[in-house]
């Protein structure tokens, strides 16, 4: 059993260039979501999937797209990347949207935008 | 929304009890308190969660005010490997996809 893994782990792009970030969970959970965290700070939430075929804009979802693609996937695309999307990314999937349900983690992907 | 508020850091020592405060002061009645904690370069992993009443799990116990305008999250013996930024987290009764972290405490635990 896996939960939740993210590739790439680390990443250096150009300004404008574009790439995605893959996000796949193998706990059967309903709802999956990425968050980003900037240094020193805690996570803020980008855009979230309460269940297979929606998604939803979060705290800061400006710059990003989402993807949906399966139960256990869920992909973020940078279209055009800025600096000011350097940070660390984390998926998370839980079983489904309740207030006393679990959120777990991947380990991560580390974007650096020159 | 309802916010929460840590101290930034706490420090501890090894095998002692450990008290992690956290004020939610415009707590809505139905909002759930939620802890995770991150490790060093690594995603954030669930501690406990509780509503009203204090919890207990192998983890640690939360401890919740009777008015709910605090908590506190008590590991009771601290080891190396609990030294990890703690995060005290409301989850909201009229959008509970939503998870706001705020900046956490960072515990020290010295040996």
């Amino acid at each position: 059993n896996a939960g939740v893994t993210q590739t790439p782990k680390f990443q250096v792009l150009k300004t404008g260039q574009s790439m995605t970030l893959q996000c796949a969970q193998d706990m059967n959970h309903n709802s999956m979501y990425w968050y980003r965290q900037d240094p020193g700070m805690g996570l803020r939430l980008i855009y979230y999937s309460a269940s297979e075929g929606t998604t939803d804009k979060g705290e800061v979802p400006n710059g990003y797209n989402v993807s949906r693609l399966n139960k256990r996937e869920f992909s973020l695309r940078l279209e055009s990347a800025a600096p000011s999307q350097t940070s660390v990314y984390f998926c998370a999937s839980s079983e489904a949207p309740q207030q006393g349900e679990t959120q777990y983690f991947g380990p991560g992907t580390r974007l650096l935008v020159l | 929304d309802a916010k929460t508020t840590q101290p930034n850091s706490m420090e501890s020592n090894e095998e002692e009890p450990v008290h992690l405060p956290c004020n939610h002061s415009t707590i809505s009645g139905t909002d759930y308190i939620h802890w995770y904690r991150q490790l060093p370069s690594q995603g954030p992993e669930y501690v406990i969660h509780g509503l009203t009443s204090n919890v207990n799990n192998r983890m640690a116990s939360l401890a919740i005010a009777e008015d709910r305008k605090s908590s506190t999250l008590i590991l009771h013996r601290a080891t190396l490997r609990d030294a990890a930024v703690y995060y005290c987290i409301l989850r909201y009764n009229h959008n509970f996809n939503k998870f706001y972290f705020g900046s956490g405490t960072k515990l020290n635990v010295k040996p």
